[in-house]
């Protein structure tokens, strides 16, 4: 399968800070990468949508002020988490649409963030 | 998208077939089954999909029904590493995200 890469795996923070996390597609050219939060002991939930070279599309809910998602090319998309506190810790995970036929989404391993 | 239901658990004994159902009773004429599953602490694994016909790749196997309302997606030979929480989302393949429920938290056992 298709393969999603995010950097860095893991990040502790202070709160207040911002905390980058980068999403790349490894091997095909995602025209469409979704970012996803993930608490201890509950699904996925959807942030918002980021479409190459536009705006992104959030969630109801979802500060896009707070959560700031670039999606400058085909293959990287970057959500940064602004004046982090530590209601943010979470897990982040970036999924990347294949475009087809199919239309499978492929995910990266996830981001821990840590804000302390 | 449709909704899903699923058992919020499962065992197995390793070796023997995993069988997970799905209900979907809502289901529309366009919109496809996926399988995911996620290991602890890892983004999400795409398993399989199907739209009416029954699939089967390298990972499992997926039946869906007659009328479309059920699935089931089947691991033939299951390893303590197929131990996960294993998520059924139906959505119109065209559709820009995949929303995730509860899914089914398999765990194989010795």
């Amino acid at each position: 399968g298709a393969v999603v890469s995010q950097h860095p795996s893991r990040v502790i923070c202070k709160s207040g800070t911002s905390v980058k996390i980068e999403c790349r597609s490894l091997d095909f050219q995602a025209t469409t990468m979704f970012w996803y939060r993930q608490f201890p002991k509950q699904s996925l939930m959807l942030m918002a949508t980021s479409n190459e070279g536009s705006k992104a599309t959030y969630e109801q809910g979802v500060e896009k002020d707070k959560f700031l998602i670039n999606h400058a090319s085909l293959t990287l998309s970057t959500l940064t988490v602004t004046s982090a506190h530590p209601e943010d810790s979470s897990f982040y995970i970036c999924s990347a649409r294949l475009a087809g036929w199919k239309e499978t989404q492929y995910f990266g391993p996830g981001t821990r963030l840590l804000v302390l | 998208d449709a909704k899903t239901t699923q058992p919020p658990s499962m065992d197995c004994a390793e070796g023997r077939a995993a069988n997970l159902p799905c209900n979907h009773s809502t289901i529309s004429g366009n919109e496809y089954v996926y399988w995911y599953r996620q290991i602890h602490s890892q983004g999400p694994q795409y398993i399989i999909h199907g739209l009416k016909n029954n699939e089967t790749n390298e990972m499992a196997s997926l039946i869906i029904t007659e009328d479309r309302k059920s699935s089931t997606l089947i691991l033939p030979h299951a390893t303590l590493r197929d131990t996960a929480v294993y998520y059924c989302i139906v959505r119109v393949a065209d559709n820009n995200d995949m929303r995730f429920g509860a899914g089914t938290r398999l765990t194989v056992k010795p």
